[in-house]
């Protein structure tokens, strides 16, 4: 059973435009989602991420949305650049206080030059 | 530069066999949890420890066990290995043991299993 899912495992952009990464969640009990960023060979880097009690985070050309009644988040990259191709993680954290946090599958975004 | 560092890259091994990961976390992180990421998924949380106890599991059977020594490395034990073990392990270290907001997990680069 996914609670994190991502249904869009690719994405191509033009440099300078904006990339939207979606993600949605089932379990409402989910307080904490963070998006992270794999390179190959590399481990998955901390983004950005936002509370619950909020609907909206920024940083620098990331911002975060997030739609608790619709149980859905987005990732916005303004403007796109060619370093930002990579695959880009969702993932929620439980709410066990640990870091057990769950993960969708991945969309891969490949900002075209 | 994260700090935290995996060995071995790539390991080959027998289905059968058990094999023993290692991470170094970055110095003054006294947690570390270690995640499986199969071809084509997200990570999924193994186990977590703080302060060298176990403090969180995912669905994982015993076979997978861990330790985390005071020098802030730690090991992941797979005995009795599957062909379904084959993943790349990923560690995280991190300084709170409660994933605060604000605070985050920090991923070495893995160690590719491949389980024949």
């Amino acid at each position: 059973d996914q609670q994190v899912k991502q249904n869009s495992p690719s994405l191509s952009v033009q440099e300078g435009r904006i990339s939207i990464l979606n993600c949605d969640y089932t379990n409402s009990m989910f307080d904490y989602f963070l998006w992270y960023k794999k390179y190959p060979a590399e481990g998955p880097t901390f983004l950005i991420s936002i509370s619950s009690i909020k609907d909206k985070n920024e940083d620098g050309r990331f911002t975060v949305f997030l739609n608790k009644s619709a149980k859905h988040l987005s990732l916005h990259i303004v403007p796109s650049q060619p370093g930002d191709s990579a695959v880009y993680f969702c993932a929620s954290r439980g709410t066990s206080g640990t870091y057990k946090y769950i993960f969708g599958t991945g969309t891969r975004l490949k900002v075209l030059a | 530069e994260t700090g935290v560092t995996q060995s071995p890259t790539h390991l080959i091994k027998t289905r059968g066999q058990q094999v023993t990961l290692r991470c170094s976390s970055q110095s003054g992180h006294n947690t570390v949890s270690w995640y499986q990421q199969a071809l084509g998924q997200g990570p999924q949380f193994i186990f977590q420890y703080y302060r060298e106890e176990e403090n969180g599991r995912g669905n994982f059977p015993p076979r997978f066990s861990g330790l985390q020594f005071p020098n802030y490395s730690s090991e992941l034990n797979v005995n009795a290995l599957e062909l379904d073990d084959s993943a790349l392990y990923l560690c995280a270290s991190s300084l709170a043991s409660r994933g605060a907001e604000g605070d985050t997990q920090y991923f070495g680069p893995g160690t590719r299993l491949t389980v024949l």
